[in-house]
Order: structure tokens, then sequence, then C-alpha cells
């Protein structure tokens, strides 16, 4: 069936190293992914996003690589900080304005 | 920066009654949307809303589940009868059309 899935459910990392997040899609219809960042209690804040037609996208200390030939999708942190610990999800978008959500990964960035 | 609020933070209730949850969508936002969390799990779709119609709904979004834009600003959800298992966070959500979603901070409900 048609999911969105994280590789790993926790991911602990030591400050200032660089965090990698995967994410594996099994709808190959798919032509938008977001990436959200949960700090707890509060919603999902947009971190990145990346359409079908590309392969990688930079922000500021995040970078999203999309990998359509095996449905991957990762999310890179560069220089982890402590206010980078939260979970974070992987959304995909079929065009259709429903986002489906990966389970999330809870990253907890070690001082 | 505009954002998307919420209200209650927090809603208490028992079994069996209705709640209706409230948002304001950023002012020039065309389609909402609401999606509930329930403890330790995924984010869940429930319904999208544009043009003062449902675009589209999930499994989960079932006819003790409404949506209403009953003015300019205001985007609510109501539940006519709760269960125990309507317990969750929900989060209303807003775009622009084709852009990415802007989440509130969510209502935490809780059924007794």
């Amino acid at each position: 069936g048609e999911s969105v899935g994280l590789h790993l459910p926790t991911l602990s990392v030591q400050e200032g190293d660089n965090s990698i997040i995967n994410c594996a899609y099994s709808n190959s219809a798919s032509d938008y992914f977001i990436w959200y960042k949960q700090e707890s209690g509060k919603g999902p804040q947009f971190i990145i996003d990346i359409r079908s037609n590309m392969d990688k996208r930079q922000g500021q200390r995040v970078t999203v690589l999309l990998n359509k030939t095996v449905k991957h999708l990762s999310l890179q942190i560069a220089a982890t900080q402590p206010g980078d610990s939260a979970v974070y999800f992987c959304a995909e978008n079929k065009g259709d304005y429903k986002l489906s959500f990966g389970a999330g990964t809870t990253v907890t960035v070690r001082a | 920066e505009p954002e998307v609020t919420q209200t209650p933070s927090h809603q208490v209730t028992q079994m069996g009654q209705e709640v209706i949850l409230r948002c304001v969508p950023i002012s020039n936002h065309l389609y909402f949307y609401w999606y509930r969390q329930i403890l330790g799990q995924k984010v869940e779709f429930l319904v999208s809303f544009y043009n003062n119609e449902i675009s589209e709904k999930s499994e989960i979004f079932d006819d003790q589940f409404s949506v209403e834009r009953p003015d300019g600003s205001n985007f609510t959800l109501k539940i006519r009868s709760t269960k125990l298992e309507d317990s969750a966070m929900y989060f209303c959500a807003s775009s622009e059309v084709g852009n990415e979603q802007f989440f509130g901070p969510g209502t935490r409900l809780t059924v007794l």
C-alpha cells in the first residue's frame, strides 16, 4: 500500500556533528515532499520541501536529497545544535493537497 | 510573521458531547486542513477545504465530523458525539495553492 516511513525511530547525535534522517516512500506518483520539525507540545513546523523534478535542495543548515529511483528522501542537518532536538517527519503530497506523514524520527542532541 | 492560530489549546469533554475546535488560518491562504495526532503516533490527515466546500476527506472523517468556515477568518472542526478514541491533538493548517502547509499549535482534545 501507499506509505511514507522513516527508517529509524530515534537518532542521537553529538552537538556539532551532522545529522542524517532518512525516509522511504512507496508511491511513485508523489511529486512533492516536505520535512517538518515538531517540538514537544507544538505543531509541525515547515523545514524544507522538494519537488520531484529536483534531487537536491539546500536551505539554511539543512539539505534535502531525493532519490526517485529507490524512493528515498533524506534530511541532512549540518552542525547539529541543541535546538534541533525534536521529532522530524517527512510528508508526501500527491498533488491533491493532502499530506501523508511518516512515523517520525526523534532526534536527541547530546551536549 | 503570519501564523495559524487555534483555540482552545486544551479541551476536555465528556464522551457523547459535542465539541467545536476553532482555527484562524493565515489571511491570504485559500486551502484549509484539519489533521490529528494521537499521542505518540504520526500526524493523520482528516479533511481539506477549499472554496467553501470539502476537497478531500479521509476514512477517519466520518459523519460525526464536520467543518465550516462561518466567516472570512475562522475555520472550525465539529465533532458531534465524541468518543474516547477521539482524544488526540488536532492541528489546523492552511496553504496557498500548491505551496507548503502551515500548521497551527494544535488543540489537545481529551475525551473522558
